[in-house]
């Protein structure tokens, strides 16, 4: 869920590893989630998503890893480029109460490749 | 496809005037768009839901009066800051459903973001 007034959390990697990015959600009736990709000064940009009837959905370099039972989600990416470098946001989409139809944004990961 | 424009990018006023935003979307038809503030390092927080041809539906503690929200056609919301103040300045991002079928009408794509600074 949102965390406001708290420092982002970061990961540095080198150019050419592995990234992954967790996000953890706390709505059981949330049934789709996006991975969203923001680079400074812009609107966020759609990466991948992926179905609460999946547990894995692959895309180009990226895979998005969901675990219902412990309500984690978790972004790979695969070969990190120095344009990866940006802020990683989940968003869950609720289908119950008064967040129905709508997104819920995680706090964000702050990714930062170094060549 | 689904290309969302957002104008302006950056605007500054003076404090006490209206800035309108708008929010296209470009090759789609959006019955259902999304405003959005964001501070820095921090997450997008949703201020309200703008539907096509009726009343915005705001987040808690939004004032509706405050951030007037105007959704006139499938491809156009705009967002009014009222009688702006230094503590109206934020980032403010708009998006959009994309209308396609099955799962996918889920997926919101958003603008580049406006940012106001209020002196």
């Amino acid at each position: 869920g949102e965390s406001v007034g708290l420092h982002l959390p970061t990961l540095s990697v080198q150019e050419g590893d592995n990234s992954i990015i967790n996000c953890a959600y706390s709505n059981s009736a949330s049934d789709y989630f996006i991975w969203y990709k923001q680079e400074s000064g812009k609107g966020p940009q759609f990466i991948i998503d992926i179905r609460s009837n999946m547990d894995k959905r692959q895309g180009q370099r990226v895979t998005v890893l969901l675990n219902k039972t412990v309500k984690h989600l978790s972004l790979q990416i695969a070969a990190t480029q120095p344009g990866d470098s940006a802020v990683y946001f989940c968003a869950e989409n609720s289908r119950s109460g008064t967040s129905y139809g709508k997104l819920t944004f995680g706090q964000g990961t702050i990714l930062t490749v170094h060549p | 496809g689904a290309v969302v424009s957002q104008h302006p990018s950056w605007v500054i006023c003076k404090s006490g005037t209206s800035v309108k935003i708008e929010c296209r979307s470009l090759d789609f038809q959006a019955t259902t768009m999304f405003w959005y503030r964001q501070f820095p390092k921090q997450s997008l927080m949703l201020m309200a839901t703008s539907n096509e041809g009726s009343k915005a539906t705001y987040e808690q503690g939004v004032e509706k009066d405050k951030f007037l929200i105007n959704h006139a056609s499938l491809t156009l919301s705009t967002l009014t800051v009222t009688s702006a103040h230094p503590e109206d300045s934020s980032f403010y991002i708009c998006s959009a459903r994309s209308g396609r079928a099955g799962w996918a009408k889920n997926i919101q794509y958003f603008g580049a973001g406006t940012r106001l600074s209020v002196l």
